[in-house]
């Protein structure tokens, strides 16, 4: 069974600075790998994805991600945070065909001033 | 702009009562989902959808059912509602490309207490 796991609950980090945000899975095949936002009081925006090709992908907002097979990772980078990025974080994993998506628990990402 | 839509932001209920949470999304979507949300348990998927009248369960389906007559519609249901099923509530659409589920859209959620 697909699972993803999110070491961090909650993650603090100063504006300006860069962040990286861990996300692991267990898959059997080469995964289709997602990260979504959810800032409060708001449903899930996907930020990017990964299907295949380039392991390391862009996605809005500045952010990027790196899909690491020998890891079993697909972290989530930006390198200078703002404010507006505090939010709730979630790593996803599926596969293809008609199935559904498994989500990690989330991390929190809080910016201080 | 795409947009999937919950009728309650915030939603009050009895225990025992029959609550029915509902969704609509605009973009002709095939796909749509139904998922809780609780703190520190992340999403979890109780039941979603693939085509009209088409259902399947999903992790967690005990004590819902839904109901999609039509394509835009998919209506999540708490037969007798517990306090335990006091949460979040998101509803999800997709459109079936490639990958499946390739991009879900969420609506901005239902917050459900049971009490």
């Amino acid at each position: 069974a697909q699972s993803v796991t999110q070491p961090d609950i909650h993650i603090t980090v100063s504006e300006g600075a860069s962040l990286e945000l861990r996300c692991n899975y267990s898959y059997g095949a080469t995964p289709y790998l997602f990260w979504y936002v959810q800032s409060p009081g708001q449903g899930l925006q996907l930020l990017l994805k990964y299907f295949s090709g380039d392991t390391l992908v862009q996605g809005i907002k500045g952010f990027e991600a790196e899909f690491k097979r020998s890891q079993s990772s697909f972290n989530l980078r930006k390198p200078s945070v703002h404010w507006s990025d505090a939010a709730e974080y979630f790593c996803a994993v599926g596969p293809s065909g008609y199935s559904t998506l498994t989500f990690g628990k989330g991390t929190m990402l809080l910016v201080s001033p | 702009d795409v947009k999937v839509t919950q009728s309650s932001r915030y939603l009050v209920k009895r225990t025992g009562e029959k609550v029915f949470l509902e969704c609509v999304q605009d973009m002709d979507h095939e796909n749509m989902f139904w998922y809780r949300q609780d703190p520190g348990l992340g999403l979890r998927l109780i039941y979603f959808s693939y085509d009209v009248k088409m259902k399947e369960k999903g992790d967690i389906p005990e004590g819902y059912s839904v109901s999609r007559e039509k394509k835009e519609r998919f209506s999540l249901i708490l037969e007798s509602a517990s306090t335990n099923q006091t949460s979040m509530y998101l509803c999800a659409s997709s459109s079936t490309g490639i990958v499946t589920n390739e991009k879900l859209f969420f609506g901005s959620g239902t917050q459900l207490s049971v009490l």
